[in-house]
């Protein structure tokens, strides 16, 4: 089978760092997603990680630890705008993303 | 480009009613799915499809029905509808299948159903 645990919800305040962890346990693994999903809104992506190491893109960064089954997402400089759930995704074969259940971000000024 | 439309947004339907929820991509992405989104479940795939006519079951299929008559479009059918099928649905379509390429996918704003 498949699970992956991350966080329900973390607290941070407006221009701090934020990292939100992922853990995953999976018959076969070729990546790991993050989306963000804004209440109300859809799942938008934001990172991937093939291979150990850190992803950045702006504010955001990925890291994959594939020894340990393990990768988080950093946020820097905290945004209002930042609050809302973040998912990690495994892609376990070919085509298919299966989810973590989230983690609710709320950014506090 | 529209990206990922779902047709309807929002629908209200009694036990034992059908219906059948249309997604569109205009991305000529060979792989489309459907998902479903309960509170504190985050999301689960329900059925997908890497390609004009084939179809694939996914992790909760139980209840639905698919097809892919065409490579722009992905319908799924509730044939009797449940109160359990109570949901938010949302489509994505996705281009690359290599590993070590990101996959992303683009979602559908979504079709919020209630099952009474």
């Amino acid at each position: 089978g498949q699970s992956l645990e991350q966080p329900s919800e973390v607290t941070a305040v407006e221009g701090a760092i934020v990292q939100i962890n992922c853990t995953y346990q999976t018959s076969g693994f070729y990546g790991l997603s993050w989306y963000q999903q804004h209440d109300g809104g859809a799942p938008t992506f934001l990172s991937y990680n093939a291979l150990d190491g850190l992803e950045e893109t702006g504010r955001f960064s990925s890291f994959l630890s594939r020894s340990d089954s393990y990768g988080y997402l950093l946020l820097q400089e905290l945004q209002m705008k930042d609050s809302a759930s973040y998912f990690c995704a495994v892609r376990k074969d070919g085509y298919a993303l299966n989810f973590g259940k989230g983690t609710s971000l709320l950014v506090t000024p | 480009n529209a990206g990922v439309t779902q047709t309807p947004k929002f629908r209200v339907l009694k036990t034992g009613q059908s219906m059948t929820l249309l997604c569109a991509q205009d991305m000529n992405h060979e792989y489309m799915y459907w998902y479903r989104q309960d509170p504190g479940m985050g999301l689960r795939l329900i059925h997908y499809s890497v390609g004009e006519g084939t179809t694939a079951k996914g992790e909760v299929p139980d209840g639905y029905n698919v097809s892919r008559l065409k490579k722009q479009n992905f319908l799924l059918g509730l044939e009797s509808a449940a109160p359990s099928q109570t949901s938010v649905y949302f489509c994505a379509s996705s281009f690359s299948r290599l590993a070590g390429v990101p996959d992303t996918q683009y979602f559908g704003p979504g079709t919020r159903l209630t099952v009474l």
